[in-house]
């Protein structure tokens, strides 16, 4: 059974630093990662994905990293802003579903 | 396109009572999907239907939940003789098949179900 831990659950940053966000899954055989933005009582933004058979991608101040062999994905914000506070959520795609971790909720503050 | 809604946003129910979550995918989409999260957690995979055909059920989704997509196109999902358990975000995705493109989901803002 595929398991996602998200470390770490919670996260509170100046604005204006660069942080790191970290996945790890248990199982490698994955089609692809999606890194998801979710607002307080909101849906899921998608962020950036990557396919299994990528190292990276990169969406603006946001870069995601996958190493498939150790089950590891990093999100990594730089510059960070008041406006990225929100809760980070990984996923990984099996067959047809995604397996969610449990989030970071990440503060930036002034 | 205005990407995937989701009606109501809110419901509050009292415990027994039956309730219906309606889902309207991207429109050239034709994978839907449904999850549930409680808070503090991720959300959780329930079910998925590639055009009408409910190809996969997971365990959460017991007796009392059904999910319909008669046409291929708007998805329902009714949860039957609610219980306080029950109470969460119901959150709905669509997506196009994988192997001709990134198989990207895409999530609509959700239905908070609070059942008293």
């Amino acid at each position: 059974k595929q398991e996602v831990t998200q470390i770490p659950a919670a996260l509170s940053v100046p604005e204006g630093e660069n942080l790191v966000l970290n996945c790890s899954f248990t199982d490698s055989a994955i089609y692809n990662l999606q890194w998801f933005r979710q607002d307080p009582g909101k849906g899921l933004t998608s962020l950036l994905l990557i396919q299994s058979s990528q190292r990276e991608q990169t969406s603006g101040r946001l870069n995601a990293s996958l190493d498939k062999s150790s089950g590891r994905s990093t999100l990594y914000i730089a510059a960070s802003q008041p406006g990225d506070s929100a809760t980070y959520l990984c996923a990984v795609r099996v067959a047809s579903k995604l397996t969610f971790g449990t989030g970071t909720r990440l503060q930036v503050t002034l | 396109d205005t990407g995937v809604s989701q009606d109501p946003r809110h419901k509050i129910t009292k415990r027994g009572q039956n309730v219906t979550f309606r889902c309207d995918p991207i429109s050239e989409h034709n994978r839907l999907y449904w999850y549930r999260q409680t808070l503090g957690q991720g959300p959780e995979f329930l079910t998925y239907f590639q055009n009408e055909a409910q190809l996969e059920k997971s365990r959460l989704l017991s007796d009392r939940f059904s999910a319909e997509r008669p046409k291929g196109s708007f998805s329902t999902l009714e949860i039957q003789r609610t219980e306080q358990g029950d109470s969460a975000m119901y959150l709905c995705a669509s997506s196009l098949p994988t192997g001709t493109n990134t198989g990207e989901l895409f999530f609509g803002e959700g239905s908070r179900l609070t059942v008293l």
